[in-house]
């Protein structure tokens, strides 16, 4: 079945720096999400691509659905310390009722 | 963006005894509800699909029978976990995806329900 593969796992960065992670897959995907989870919450959506080749904003994030529909990255500017969360990808093949989750990238910023 | 509701937020029950925990899309008609239960450090494990006014779609390893999934309307489904056991506790998740253009393709979820069963 479709696997997306997440990196990083975890990442510890000083606050004000950037962030980058990024989603892969040997999968085409339609649609990829990111998401982010603060603790003891649900996912909330941060961005939807739709368009191979999309590259998307929403304040500080920035991602982006790569041209081949397999993989996807998420960048964020100048983090904070709201920015603490789990990240994840999410993929949706044309058709499919179900998402396919990432494993998730821990950020933690050190103040 | 669309929001959805989950209640209770958290719930402790007894063991033996059964807990039904509602989802609501507020803005919008999902015509497409899922479950969702998620472990410590873990990422989002699907339960089950339901799709409004038919029988849930399981995903295998989930007892159909245990975990009670009703999507009556158009913006409510339910999930009872039925003869809860310690077991059983965990954060159950739901999540809608809309007909319609803008929410088509995305799935919005809920706040999560932490269930504790003693």
């Amino acid at each position: 079945g479709q696997q997306l593969n997440q990196s990083p796992q975890s990442m510890f960065i000083q606050e004000g720096e950037d962030v980058s992670m990024n989603c892969t897959s040997s999968s085409i995907f339609n649609t990829w999400l990111w998401y982010k989870q603060d603790p003891g919450e649900g996912p909330v959506l941060l961005i939807a691509l739709y368009k191979a080749g999309e590259l998307t904003s929403n304040g500080r994030l920035t991602a982006q659905f790569g041209i081949t529909r397999k993989d996807s990255f998420l960048n964020i500017s100048a983090s904070i310390p709201s920015d603490v969360g789990i990240y994840f990808c999410a993929g949706l093949v044309q058709g499919a009722q179900k998402l396919v989750f990432g494993q998730g990238t821990r950020l933690t910023i050190n103040p | 963006g669309a929001v959805v509701s989950q209640h209770p937020s958290r719930v402790i029950c007894k063991s033996g005894t059964s807990v039904k925990i509602e989802c609501r899309s507020l803005d919008f008609q999902a015509t497409t509800m899922f479950w969702y239960r998620q472990f410590p450090k873990q990422s989002l494990m699907l339960m089950a699909t339901s799709n409004e006014g038919s029988k849930a779609t399981y995903e295998q390893g989930v007892e159909k029978d245990k975990f009670l999934i009703n999507h009556a309307s158009l913006t409510l489904s339910t999930l009872t976990v039925t003869s809860a056991h310690p077991e059983d506790s965990s954060f159950y998740i739901c999540s809608a995806r809309g007909g319609g253009r803008g929410t088509q393709e995305t799935q919005y979820f809920g706040p999560g329900t932490r269930l504790l069963v003693l």
